[in-house]
């Protein structure tokens, strides 16, 4: 079975500072890998996501994330966050099968100071 | 339009009563999901069905039983709470066949609190 670990549990940083969340997963096959940001008092979305191809990948509120196979790795930056990014972020794996199952790694929450 | 509601939003109930959640999806997806987040934000699955069939059952007490009449509905059914029980539960939804295959989009949760 698929294992997830995200290595900061509680990250606060001061606006325009350069954000790095770590994320490791133990999955012998091919994977999907995902972002999923959960902001306060909100539903789970998706931040980006990861199939195939280029392994570093662009999502939504300038936030990417690189995939290096070598270290089972998926790390999620920004350049610079803002306060609107305090927010709870989980990792997300799933095997590269139809009906597979996402596991979720126990989250990182962000707290931004203005 | 919400692509997938839940209804209740939130659940404050007894220990020893019966609940459930409904959840609804309107994006012609295939495959819908239960989700448990705990207290610590720790969230796992409970269930999968795609297109009204059983596919993933994880380790879940028998007191929980989902229900999906058809593919755009996935209701959760439970008998005798626990103090244990209180979480927020969210409901999911993805396609399959790529691209977009196993991309959750999620309710809005339902905060359950057992008393």
């Amino acid at each position: 079975a698929q294992s997830v670990s995200q290595h900061n549990h509680h990250v606060i940083l001061s606006e325009a500072a350069s954000l790095e969340l770590g994320c490791n997963y133990s999955y012998g096959g091919t994977v999907n890998l995902f972002w999923y940001v959960q902001y306060p008092g909100q539903h789970l979305q998706l931040l980006l996501k990861y199939f195939s191809g280029d392994p570093l990948v662009k999502g939504i509120k300038g936030f990417e994330a690189e995939f290096i196979k070598s270290k089972f790795s998926f790390n999620l930056r920004k350049p610079s966050v803002q306060w609107s990014d305090t927010a709870e972020y989980f990792c997300a794996v799933n095997p590269n099968t139809n009906a597979g199952k996402s596991t979720f790694g126990d989250g990182t929450t962000l707290t931004v100071k203005p | 339009d919400t692509a997938v509601s839940q209804t209740p939003k939130y659940l404050v109930t007894q220990m020893g009563n019966d609940k459930s959640i409904k959840c609804e999806q309107n994006l012609g997806h295939d495959t819908m999901y239960w989700y448990k987040q705990d207290s610590k934000k720790f969230l796992k699955i409970m269930f999968s069905y795609n297109n009204k069939e059983l596919i993933i059952n994880e380790t879940v007490p028998n007191r929980f039983s989902p229900k999906s009449p058809d593919k755009a509905h996935l209701n959760l059914h439970i008998n005798s709470l626990e103090l244990g029980d209180s979480a927020v539960y969210f409901c999911a939804s993805s396609p399959i066949g790529s691209p977009g295959a196993n991309v959750l989009t999620f309710g809005a949760g339902s905060r359950l609190t057992v008393l």
